[in-house]
């Protein structure tokens, strides 16, 4: 079952553009996780959301935790070609002695010059 | 460079056989995890160690077993190997069982054939 769900899946857009991705989710997660993932790399962690309702801004990166701790957006503004990769969102689930990431799928997004 | 060190970070092999993966965790992390990333099942949670104890443990298939040693380092060990196990093997590691933050190493690619 997959408990994360993002979208859109693909993004093909122009820079300077903006764009928003989403991550939802019918669980809750003690925290949410964005991810970079270049390919042939591992992700590369960018933000930790943790209390709902909560935004952090990375430049021009700005991320959104729900307010029911359910789902996340994502939003990048005047995106370049440089922000191209794959994004993951990650819910962090805690269990008796330890912790997991349910990761969702990921949006491929490319920026064209 | 996330600190994180996957060996090797390519393997060939072929169905039936069993091979060992390494990872050696940043400076000062104890806790290690292992994902499973393929085309079709995104990136999964296979199990994690604290200090050389499994602390939480997700869909990994009774053919994968993984163990951490006293110097930390861990390896994934996947035996009677089929051509569905092609994937990329991802370790990541945080300082504590709970941490919100993992940081992740480039991943050992296997192929099957």
């Amino acid at each position: 079952t997959q408990l994360l769900e993002q979208s859109p899946q693909f993004l093909s857009i122009q820079e300077g553009e903006n764009l928003t991705v989403y991550c939802n989710s019918s669980s809750v997660f003690s925290s949410l996780q964005w991810y970079r993932q270049e390919p042939g790399e591992g992700p590369v962690l960018l933000v930790t959301v943790v209390t709902g309702g909560e935004v952090k801004k990375l430049k021009r990166l700005t991320f959104q935790f729900g307010d029911a701790r359910k789902d996340s957006s994502l939003h990048i503004t005047a995106a370049q070609p440089g922000d191209t990769g794959l994004y993951l969102c990650a819910g962090r689930q805690e269990e008796t002695s330890g912790s997991r990431l349910t990761f969702g799928e990921g949006t491929q997004l490319t920026v064209n010059p | 460079d996330s600190g994180v060190t996957q060996t090797p970070k390519h393997l060939i092999t072929a169905t039936g056989q069993r091979v060992t993966l390494r990872c050696s965790p940043r400076s000062g992390d104890l806790s290690v995890y292992w994902y499973q990333q393929s085309l079709d099942q995104g990136l999964q949670f296979l199990i994690q160690y604290y200090n050389g104890e499994e602390r939480a443990k997700g869909n990994i298939l009774e053919r994968f077993s993984a163990q951490q040693f006293p110097d930390l380092h861990s390896e994934l060990n996947l035996s009677s190997l089929e051509l569905g196990d092609s994937a990329l093997y991802f370790c990541a590691s945080s300082k504590s069982p709970l941490n919100t933050e993992a940081f992740f190493g480039q991943g050992t690619r296997l192929t099957v054939v």
